[in-house]
This record gives C-alpha cells, structure tokens and sequence, in this order.
C-alpha cells in the first residue's frame, strides 16, 4: 500500500511567521510531487509542483523535496490569517503492471494562523 | 469555462438509489482521477482515466461503483443502490499529462438518507 503522510495538526503560528509542512511518502518510484491547499467545505487547490530534489520557490512559498529521505515540505513565508487552510500533500508514482500513474494524498495538515 | 466542473454540485439519495455523478474535465487533459473525501480526511483515491481507458479502478469501494469516460472527455461516476456510507464528497481532477500536476472541479456533496 502506498502511503503519504503528513502530521494532522492543527500547526499554529502567528501572523508574519514562517509556517512549515512535512510529508513522507513510502513509494521509492514517485516521480511528481505536490502541494495543494483546502479551505474549509472548498476543493482542494493546487499551490506547487515539484519534480526534482532540492527547493522551489514560488512567491511566500517554498517546496523542498529530499528522495533520499523521501521527504517533501512545503514552507509559507509571512504566513497571514488567510494562509489558514489544510495543507494535502499528494504524491504521482507509476503504478506497476497497470501502465497508470496513481495520484495519492495525504489526510492533510491544518494550519491555523493567528492575527 | 477554463476549469474542472462537476455536476451536480449537491445530491440527497434515498437508500437504495442509483445516482450518476458528472465531470466535465479541461479540455485536451488526458488523465481524469476520480476521488472520495470524507470530512476531515484526505482524499481517497477511486478511479483513473488515460484518455478513454480506463487503467485502475483499484480504488472502487465495491461493485456497486462504475466509472467511464467514452470519448475520452467527460466523465460519470455511477453507484448504485446507494448507501449511507457512500455519503462523502466526490471529487474529479484532470491533468494534462501522465506525470503533471492534475486539477481539482468543485466536487459534488453526495448525503444518503
């Protein structure tokens, strides 16, 4: 069974701190991976995609992917109240023998943050 | 519209009901994913369609849960004889490639009573 995990929370931190979200994943053969952002009753929404180790930084948000590890973060610079959501990570890997690709998320991280 | 769209957007089924659940992807996208969301969950994956195939229906709770995508475009997911356990959120994602990001329609509110 492939897994991704990530903490349930809720993480807290204050207006203009930096928020941090980890997620594992158990399938060495994951190729894509991704962060999306849920707003309470919303679909999920996709905020970044990463595809090679290292960072990537896109505006107030960076991914961090580690294979070696496999670890993904995502980390929110200047976080404001309107960053408060739950955080899915999702993870793409080739799915063996089927010539699919299986998209799997995690249950997700509530970040809550205070004015 | 550019996006995801799911119809229809809230659905009450008595027990035992058939319901037919509609997505109509963005254009051009290949892959289409089918998922179930129960509150404060992740969500759980069903069903993917490459084009009009579809490759992994490991997901599919049981017998009673059908999905196609005919011409490789929009896609149902049909349960029949629902359940009160079949109630979640039900969502769709397309993407436009194998291994890209995929993108999520509104989702549909499925509650059996």
């Amino acid at each position: 069974q492939k897994e991704v995990e990530q903490n349930s929370g809720p993480l807290s931190v204050p207006e203009g701190a930096i928020a941090s979200l980890n997620c594992t994943y158990s399938d060495r053969g994951s190729q894509s991976f991704f962060w999306y952002r849920q707003y309470s009753g919303k679909s999920p929404e996709l905020i970044m995609s990463i595809y090679s180790n290292g960072d990537k930084e896109d505006g107030r948000f960076t991914a961090q992917l580690n294979k070696a590890s496999q670890y993904v973060s995502l980390l929110i610079r200047d976080s404001q109240p309107s960053d408060s959501a739950t955080y899915l990570c999702a993870v793409k890997a080739p799915r063996s023998g089927a010539g699919s690709y299986q998209l799997t998320f995690g249950k997700g991280t509530k970040l809550s943050v205070i004015p | 519209g550019a996006g995801v769209s799911q119809s229809p957007r809230y659905k009450v089924a008595k027990r035992g009901q058939d319901v037919a659940l509609r997505c109509d992807p963005i254009s051009g996208h290949v892959s289409l994913f089918w998922y179930q969301q129960a509150l404060g969950q992740g969500p759980e994956f069903l069903t993917y369609f490459q084009n009009e195939a579809q490759l992994d229906k490991s997901g599919l709770p049981s017998d009673r849960f059908f999905a196609e995508r005919p011409e490789g475009s929009v896609s149902t997911l049909k349960i029949q004889r629902t359940q009160q356990e079949d109630s979640a959120v039900y969502l769709c994602a397309s993407g436009p490639s194998l291994v890209s990001e995929a993108f999520f329609g509104q989702g549909t509110r499925l509650t059996v009573v």
